[in-house]
């Protein structure tokens, strides 16, 4: 079975700070990792994706995220918020359980951009 | 770009009554889902498909939930005597047979039970 917390409910921040997102996973085999972006009344986006190799990967947006597999973490980050960025965010996890690959997401952190 | 549509955007039933939501997939994916948001709460999976039959299903797709590809383009949710609870945004999505985990997502379908 697989779980993925989203620690933050909420998370203001003013225009041009960065900004944290944080997530933790549970799994009993390997996983693959996203996050999701969804816009007021909007479906959800792909921001990024972790499958395999570097533990840094870069999304859409100037978003990134660092894959730890010792914390069991897949925190996004951004430099530099824009007011645009002000949505849902959503991690999720998928594991290779021979089955359809289903998505398995957090309880999602509404990033609120403030001037 | 090519995305996932779904229709309706809204639909309003009466509790009992059989809905059934459609989405049509981007045109060369293999694998077909369907997820769930209750209003303020987190995305559930319901059922994945692949090769026209059901892949995975979550304890949510009791014997009151149904999919169907009736064509090659279409993809359907039907719930057949909905409840109160079955109110939430239905979404769609789809991906190809190598992108594991890249699903595409519909604007999906808000359902509301009266």
């Amino acid at each position: 079975a697989q779980s993925v917390t989203q620690l933050d409910s909420q998370v203001p921040v003013f225009e041009e700070a960065p900004v944290e997102l944080r997530c933790n996973y549970s799994s009993s085999v390997s996983v693959y990792l996203f996050w999701y972006v969804q816009y007021p009344n909007q479906g959800l986006q792909l921001l990024l994706k972790y499958l395999s190799g570097s533990t840094l990967v870069k999304g859409i947006n100037g978003f990134e995220a660092e894959f730890n597999k010792s914390q069991t973490s897949f925190h996004l980050r951004k430099p530099s918020v824009h007011i645009r960025d002000t949505a849902e965010y959503f991690c999720a996890v998928s594991g290779f359980t021979g089955g359809g690959n289903k998505l398995t997401f957090g309880t999602g952190t509404q990033l609120k951009v403030e001037l | 770009e090519p995305e996932v549509t779904q229709t309706p955007s809204h639909q309003v039933t009466q509790m009992g009554q059989e809905v059934i939501l459609r989405c049509v997939p981007i045109s060369n994916h293999l694998y077909f889902y369907w997820y769930r948001q209750i209003l303020g709460q987190k995305v559930e999976f319901l059922v994945s498909f692949y090769n026209n039959e059901i892949s995975e299903k979550s304890e949510i797709f009791d014997d009151q939930f149904s999919v169907e590809r009736p064509d090659g383009s279409n993809f359907t949710l039907k719930i057949r005597s909905t409840k109160l609870e079955d109110s939430a945004m239905y979404f769609c999505a789809s991906r190809t047979a190598g992108a594991i985990g890249e699903q595409y997502f519909g604007p999906g379908t808000r359902l509301t039970v009266t």
